[in-house]
């Protein structure tokens, strides 16, 4: 089956610094890349849709300063949280979907906590 | 993108047993799936039913679609500790994203 990787799986930042996480979709193309987050006990929330190339589609009430999406090949997108607050502590999954394809095939997830 | 409702919220059986869930939506599909997340991990893609298919089946997983009802079923047979995780269906048109509900919340104890 399709594997999408993501990097890292963990990462303790400061508050007021960036961190970048990495989504990549190991054995196919991925033409459209969605990034979600999920507190705790709670479902997945999608935060944005990504077209390789194009700039990504925020969900309502996602800030697209704080959240940069960038998706510049067919296996990879990064989703950088800038000026990270304790607030922005979630677990973040990313998902690809390749051209054509219904089945939308999701990465491990990275916990991200802010101190 | 429409999210589906998944009942019941949470599930506890013996392993062995059956386990059934059920997903309602609100408007029409093109497709349905089907996703397993443990704890702390990423979805698992279970199972796809077209909007024309009736009934599916993959391995110990049976999904059932009835769209003049909206709303589709998944069942579990002879489950299994490993079966313990949460299940979410995801109602989907065609280039949408997926959009999760809160899921059935299984718990199989042996």
């Amino acid at each position: 089956g399709a594997v999408v990787s993501q990097h890292p799986s963990r990462v303790i930042c400061k508050s007021g610094t960036s961190v970048k996480i990495e989504c990549r979709s190991l054995d196919f193309q991925a033409t459209t890349m969605f990034w979600y987050r999920q507190f705790p006990k709670q479902s997945l929330m999608l935060m944005a849709t990504s077209n390789e190339g194009s700039k990504a589609t925020y969900e309502q009430g996602v800030e697209k300063d704080k959240f940069l999406i960038n998706h510049a090949s067919l296996t990879l997108s990064t989703l950088t949280v800038t000026s990270a607050h304790p607030e922005d502590s979630s677990f973040y999954i990313c998902s690809a979907r390749g051209q054509g394809q219904e089945t939308q095939y999701f990465g491990p997830g990275t916990r991200l906590l802010v101190l | 993108s429409q999210q589906g409702e998944e009942d019941p919220q949470a599930l506890s059986i013996q392993e062995g047993e059956n386990a059934t869930m059920n997903c309602s939506y609100k408007t029409s599909i093109n497709n349905l799936q089907w996703y397993r997340q443990n704890s702390g991990r990423g979805l698992v893609h279970l199972i796809l039913i077209r909007s024309n298919e009736r009934e599916k089946h993959s391995g110990r997983l049976r999904v059932t679609l009835d769209t003049s009802k909206k709303s589709s079923s998944l069942l579990i047979t002879a489950s299994r500790a490993a079966d313990t995780a949460s299940y979410f269906c995801a109602p989907n048109q065609a280039g949408t994203a997926l959009i999760f509900g809160k899921g059935t919340t299984l718990s199989v104890s042996s």
